[in-house]
């Protein structure tokens, strides 16, 4: 069976500082990767994804990801915070012709000024 | 515009009530999904469905209805047999090879 987790609950940033939230996966081949971003009140905004090729992936909002196999790890980076960053965010996972995604507990962003 | 609309965005349920809630998609995707969000506990698949007159059970189906007349909608039923419904819904689609979900803002749901 295919999991999800992020180890970090609450992370808090001050702005214009670098970010990287964690995310694990198990998943026995490889896996369709994720991450979402989620605003209170509101849905899921995809951040970008990962199916093959190119480890590190570019996503929007200057976001970035880099896909470790050996590492089983799929973190999420940005050089420098907004503070409308301040968000929950989502790893999710998708393996192979399995419909099903997967999704860790979320980590929530607090960005002080 | 293209996308997923759920409403309404608030919803209140009395006891021994069924509610439903509505997604519609003008995407044109094939596959649609509905997630239950509490807090802390990231989202979880109650129902999917990827074609017309199809659907099938994800992890938290019990106390769930759902069906699947047109393309473009997926209505879930919270009905009175779910005891705890008190949540955040999601509703989801994605195209014929399934890869990327992409989903609607949401209805809460809360118990008066």
């Amino acid at each position: 069976a295919q999991s999800v987790t992020q180890p970090d609950i609450h992370i808090t940033v001050s702005e214009g500082a670098s970010l990287e939230l964690r995310c694990n996966y198990s998943y026995g081949a490889t896996p369709y990767l994720f991450w979402y971003v989620q605003s209170p009140g509101q849905g899921l905004q995809l951040l970008l994804k990962y199916f093959s090729g190119d480890t590190l992936v570019q996503g929007i909002k200057g976001f970035e990801a880099e896909f470790k196999r050996s590492q089983s790890s799929f973190n999420l980076r940005k050089p420098s915070v907004h503070w409308s960053d301040a968000a929950e965010y989502f790893c999710a996972v998708r393996g192979g012709s399995n419909y099903k995604l997967t999704f860790g507990k979320g980590t929530l962003l607090t960005v002080n000024p | 515009d293209g996308g997923i609309t759920q409403s309404p965005k608030y919803l209140f349920r009395k006891e021994g009530q069924n509610v439903t809630l509505s997604c519609e998609q003008n995407l044109n995707h094939d596959a649609m999904y509905w997630y239950r969000q509490d807090p802390g506990q990231g989202l979880r698949l109650i129902y999917y469905s990827q074609i017309v007159n199809d659907f099938q059970k994800g992890d938290i189906a019990e106390g769930y209805s759902v069906s699947r007349e047109k393309k473009e909608s997926f209505p879930l039923t919270v009905t009175s047999a779910q005891k705890n419904p008190t949540a955040f819904y999601l509703c989801a689609s994605s195209g014929h090879t399934q890869e990327t979900q992409y989903f609607g803002p949401g209805t809460r749901l809360l118990v008066l």
